[in-house]
Order: structure tokens, then C-alpha cells, then sequence
């Protein structure tokens, strides 16, 4: 089983700072089947970004992915007040889903 | 616009059987390439998927869980179904369902799948 590790668990940054966030895989993961989610309190996760770098429907182009084998990114070029929130890396593979334990991006 | 909605006992004693059906609306659970999915989040903590089922009833599940789940579709009713046997406190988390979707790259000519509809999740409780 893939064991995917994201830091930091914790990001504290401003509205209007850039973030990056890194999801490492415990062995090489097809770009095609890394997903990062983005969840609010009391809600369910929202997909954002597929394949790595494909962002989902109605997703914001501040929001990118990128990455490849073992390290992927997700950043957020301009962290807006919505966008506080955890988020979730996530890989498919050998018939396998499994999610990173998330990191939290709060105001500082 | 695909709706999904959880449905199920919000609680259940230890040594018991956890029981959910999620309801798919606005569309059609019989589209090849797509699977539905059961995800659980115990409070407080990240997201764990527990397995996945096709509309001709293949599944792919956890093996952390794989001796206790058994999951089923319903064509007909547009629903797909998960039991967990012999539960703990330690299953006490709020389930989702999700579509899991395959996606065409054109560029690249290969499959990608992410989970891009989720339902809005039900709390389960395992308390004596």
C-alpha cells in the first residue's frame, strides 16, 4: 500500500500569500491518478485538481498542481478568505485509494 | 445536476452490523467507467476510503476492512449499499459516498479518475 505524507500539517499564512503544499508518496504514483481535495468544516470533501495539474470544473486558476514519481504540489497563488481549509492529497493504485492525513491551511 | 444522500441508523451498538445506502438522483448509477465509492472520517481526523463498487457490482475494497465490508448496487433504485460488520467504537466516523469518475486526457491519451461528487455525509455513532 502507497502511504502518501503531506506537509506541513500546518501552514499559517495571511490572505493574499502564496501556499504550497507537498504531498510525498512512499513509492512512485502515476500522475494520472493524483488528486488533491480541499474540505471546510462540517463539509464534504471538494475535488480540485486530478491528474496531478488538471483542474476540476469551476475550480480557480490560483489553484494549481504539479509533481511528479514521489513529490507533488499543490499551490495557491493568492490565498483568498474561502480557501482556509484542509486539504487532502490522494493516489490510486494496485486497486488501492489512499488519502494523505491532510494539511490545514489557517489564518495567521 | 448528480445529487448523492447517505441514508442510514445514526447509531449502532458494538458487535453490531453499520448498514447505509447512498441514493443517487440526476443521473444514471449505469455509466461505464464510473465507480461509487464509500469514504469515513472519524472526528477529528482525515479521510479514509473504505471501498469501491461498479454498476455490475465489481468491487475494490480496503484491506484494512476488507473481512468486515460488504457492499452491493442496485441498479433499479438507483442506490448502492455498505455493511460493516461487527463494529467498534473505533468505526464511529461521518460516511460519504462520491462518484468516482474516469476522465479521458486527450492530450495524453490516458485514463485519470479522481472522486468528484460527494454526498453531504451521515454520522455514524458506535455506542452501547
Amino acid at each position: 500500500e502507497i502511504v502518501l505524507t503531506q506537509s506541513p500539517g500546518t501552514l499559517s499564512l495571511s490572505p493574499g500569500e502564496r501556499a504550497t503544499l507537498s504531498c510525498r508518496a512512499s513509492q512512485s504514483v502515476s500522475s494520472s491518478y493524483l488528486v488533491w481535495y480541499q474540505q471546510k468544516p462540517g463539509q464534504a470533501p471538494r475535488l480540485l485538481i486530478y491528474g496531478a495539474s488538471s483542474r476540476a470544473t469551476g475550480i480557480p486558476d490560483r489553484f494549481s498542481g504539479s509533481g511528479s514519481g514521489t513529490d507533488f504540489t499543490l499551490t495557491i497563488s493568492r490565498l483568498e478568505p474561502e480557501d482556509f481549509a484542509v486539504y487532502y492529497c490522494q493516489q490510486y493504485g494496485n486497486s488501492l485509494w489512499t488519502f494523505g492525513q491532510g494539511t490545514k491551511v489557517e489564518i495567521k | 445536476q448528480l445529487h448523492l444522500q447517505e441514508s442510514g441508523p445514526g447509531l449502532v451498538k458494538p458487535s453490531e452490523t453499520l448498514s447505509l445506502t447512498c441514493t443517487v438522483s440526476g443521473g444514471s448509477i449505469s455509466s461505464s467507467g464510473d465507480y461509487w465509492v464509500w469514504i469515513r472520517q472519524p472526528p477529528g481526523k482525515g479521510l479514509e476510503w473504505i471501498g469501491s463498487i461498479s454498476y455490475r457490482g465489481r468491487t475494490k475494497l480496503s484491506p484494512s476492512l476488507k473481512s468486515r465490508i460488504t457492499m452491493s448496487v442496485d441498479t433499479s433504485k438507483n442506490q448502492i449499499s455498505l455493511n460493516l460488520s461487527s463494529v467498534t467504537t473505533a468505526d464511529t466516523a461521518v460516511f460519504y459516498c462520491a462518484r468516482d469518475r474516469e476522465y479521458l486526457d486527450t492530450l495524453t491519451g490516458y485514463y485519470e479518475r479522481a472522486f468528484d461528487i460527494w454526498g453531504q455525509g451521515t454520522v455514524v455513532t458506535v455506542s452501547s
